[in-house]
């Protein structure tokens, strides 16, 4: 059974960083496309970003709104994925959620950002 | 960027109803279309990928079609188990991009 289960989600001042991180199993992280994606408080679903899977180096894109400041990184070994976000802005609060393959969908997990 | 303009935003409909919502995009997107049902406090559930394909599981009641710029998500009959939020999603090209919404919502 696939199972997605995101952490990391906290409370951060504006300008700061979090590292989410979305636990894989029932299946090999590597060989699955994997995106973020995000859903501010009583909004709708906004795409984040996408790492590929090894065939394809593992090669991202990003949302013109996170580029620069967002990145995804895997570590095979532990199965996992990893959103790092980096000067963190009040509309960046919303619950993160990772996805395999635009199908499976991790629970999600809150960030909020504010002073 | 590829918009997508979903319509209605809301819907009030009773159980048994049949109901559409419609998903267009601002170009061809050909059939990279997926819809997605989403309940309070859960996560997204893809009902149908590939513009017209059902998801394993899901009842046959949903339905998609359409090509290029113009998709609809069909239900045939409403149960009360359907009363949700409705999004689709291009994937055609970066940056993926969602519709806005539909909620669904009981008579």
């Amino acid at each position: 059974e696939v199972q997605l289960v995101e952490s990391g989600g906290d409370l951060v001042q504006p300008g700061g960083s979090l590292r989410l991180s979305c636990a894989a199993s029932g299946f090999t992280l590597s060989d699955h496309d994997m995106d973020w994606v995000r859903q501010a408080p009583g909004k709708g679903l906004e795409w984040v970003g996408r790492t590929r899977n090894k065939t394809r180096s593992y090669s991202t894109e990003y949302a013109a709104s996170v580029k620069g400041r967002f990145s995804i990184s895997r570590d095979e070994s532990k199965n996992s994925l990893y959103l790092q976000m980096n000067g963190l802005k009040t509309e960046d609060t919303a619950v993160y959620y990772c996805i395999r393959g635009i199908n499976d969908w991790g629970q999600g997990t809150l960030v909020t950002v504010s002073s | 960027d590829i918009q997508m303009t979903q319509s209605p935003s809301s819907l009030s409909a009773s159980v048994g109803d049949r109901v559409t919502i419609i998903c267009r995009a601002s170009q061809g997107i050909r059939n990279a279309l997926g819809w997605y049902q989403q309940k309070p406090g859960k996560a997204p559930k893809r009902l149908i990928y590939a513009a017209s394909t059902l998801q394993s599981g899901v009842p046959s009641r949903f339905s998609g079609s359409g090509s290029g710029t113009e998709f609809t998500l069909t239900i045939s009959s409403l149960q009360p188990e359907d009363f949700a939020t409705y999004y689709c999603l291009q994937y055609t090209s970066y940056p993926l991009t969602f519709g806005q919404g539909t909620r669904l919502e009981i008579k």
